[in-house]
């Protein structure tokens, strides 16, 4: 079944660290992949996706994630982040020739220290 | 546009009572789903519709219905709520399936 994997439960970091989360799902064909943020008391927003092209793509905010088919990853990163990126991080999986179906990854939540 | 509207914010119900979760959406969005989300655990799919008229099951719908008479609303229905059922609930749409979802502000739900 399709399964995604977010490693990093709870992330700490001080602000302009670079950030790395990872995210890996468990489907051999073609997918489009999301990341979303949930900051604190707020509903779910799109931050990026890639559905074709160049895997390297980026979103709001200045977050990027690079799609690696052969790895079945897609890593979100920022190269400095700040303090108000404190959030939950979720990564997302659609795999196009299965049922229609969305799965979410358990999240990551970051914190970030001033 | 309002987007994505659900009612109500709180709710706390009694182990067995019933209620209906609402959800809609103004942007005439074939695509809907309904998740849950606990800590720890992420996002988990209940129910999902591509259309009028089609409803299907996700990841973990069980002790809960779906019905999608029009394009714009979506409902949860609870038929005997359990504790096990305290969650925040959130509904989302897309303009097609495995598009960007655009969430609403969710339902949090207590079961006692």
């Amino acid at each position: 079944a399709q399964s995604v994997s977010q490693h990093n439960h709870h992330v700490i970091l001080s602000e302009a660290a670079s950030l790395e989360l990872g995210c890996n799902y468990s489907y051999g064909g073609t997918v489009n992949l999301f990341w979303y943020v949930q900051y604190p008391g707020q509903h779910l927003q799109l931050l990026l996706k890639y559905f074709s092209g160049d895997p390297l793509v980026k979103g709001i905010k200045g977050f990027e994630a690079e799609f690696i088919k052969s790895k079945f990853s897609f890593n979100l990163r920022k190269p400095s982040v700040q303090w108000s990126d404190t959030a939950e991080y979720f990564c997302a999986v659609k795999a196009l020739s299965s049922a229609s179906k969305i799965i979410f990854g358990s999240g990551t939540r970051l914190s970030i220290r001033p | 546009n309002a987007g994505v509207t659900q009612t109500p914010k709180f709710q706390v119900l009694k182990t067995g009572q019933s209620m209906t979760l609402q959800c809609a959406q103004d942007m005439n969005h074939e695509y809907m789903s309904w998740y849950r989300q606990d800590p720890g655990m992420g996002l988990r799919l209940i129910h999902y519709s591509v259309g009028a008229g089609i409803t299907d099951q996700g990841e973990v719908p069980n002790g809960y219905n779906v019905s999608r008479s029009t394009t714009e609303d979506f409902p949860l229905r609870l038929l005997s709520a359990a504790p096990s059922q305290t969650s925040v609930y959130f509904c989302a749409s897309s303009e097609r399936t495995g598009g960007e979802q655009f969430f609403g502000p969710g339902t949090r739900l207590t079961v006692l």
